[in-house]
């Protein structure tokens, strides 16, 4: 059991440039969902899924895409690469909301 | 004001006391509550869920939950340097947990040898 695996680890972009992370989980979770994490900010919700082509927005959502074809993954789209963009991300998910989310070890992106 | 709130400190500790962290959130009508633990450049790792009023415990950890004062608060004993770490509590982001989770900004644990 992988659990959640996000990948890249690291990755450096240019203004303007677009990218996609990606998140696959092997723990047939229904829930996932997408974080970034800012110094002084905490965790914030980007965008969330409850089932396989059923997405929508969370908390801070302008700037990315999100689509879900299958159970396993949940891949998020930078459109347009922004500085104000640079963080780490984490995806999660979880079976059941209320029991918690498993988190990947994120990808930590810097937009230059 | 932020559906959960943290103090960040940082919270400094020797080896082996009891350790507090609290969150106190805005809505009486958040019912799931969790508790994760965040090693520097890491994940944030799942401690424990709660649900409503009262205690759950596992090992040395123990979540509670107040909703009359609208508190949440993980208690460590027997505390390691293991245990340093940012320490994150957070509910269902609309109430369940389905569409995510709302996190507070962290408290920054340090257990000293």
């Amino acid at each position: 059991n992988a659990g959640v695996t996000q990948t890249p680890k690291f990755q450096v972009l240019k203004t303007g440039q677009s990218m996609t992370l990606q998140c696959a989980q092997d723990m047939n979770h229904e829930y996932m969902s997408w974080y970034r994490q800012d110094p002084g900010m905490g965790l914030r919700l980007i965008h969330y899924s409850v089932g396989a082509g059923i997405t929508d927005q969370g908390e801070v959502p302008n700037g990315y895409n999100v689509s879900r074809s299958t159970t396993e993954d949940f891949p998020l789209r930078l459109l347009s690469a922004a500085p104000s963009q640079t963080s780490v991300y984490f995806c999660a998910s979880s079976p059941r909301g209320d029991y918690g989310y498993t988190f990947g070890s994120g990808t930590r992106l810097t937009v230059v | 004001q932020k559906e959960v709130e943290q103090d960040p400190g940082p919270l400094s500790v020797p080896e082996g006391a009891i350790v507090s962290l609290n969150c106190t959130y805005s809505n009486s009508a958040f019912q799931y509550f969790m508790w994760y633990r965040q090693y520097s450049r890491k994940g944030p790792e799942l401690l424990m869920y709660t649900y409503s009023s009262g205690n759950k415990e596992d090992g040395r950890f123990t979540a509670q939950v107040d909703k009359s004062s609208k508190y949440i608060s993980l208690f460590i004993r027997d505390s390691q340097p293991s245990d340093s770490a940012t320490y994150l509590c957070a509910k269902g982001h609309s109430g369940g947990g389905a569409d995510g989770l709302t996190f507070g900004k962290g408290t920054h644990l340090i257990i000293q040898p």
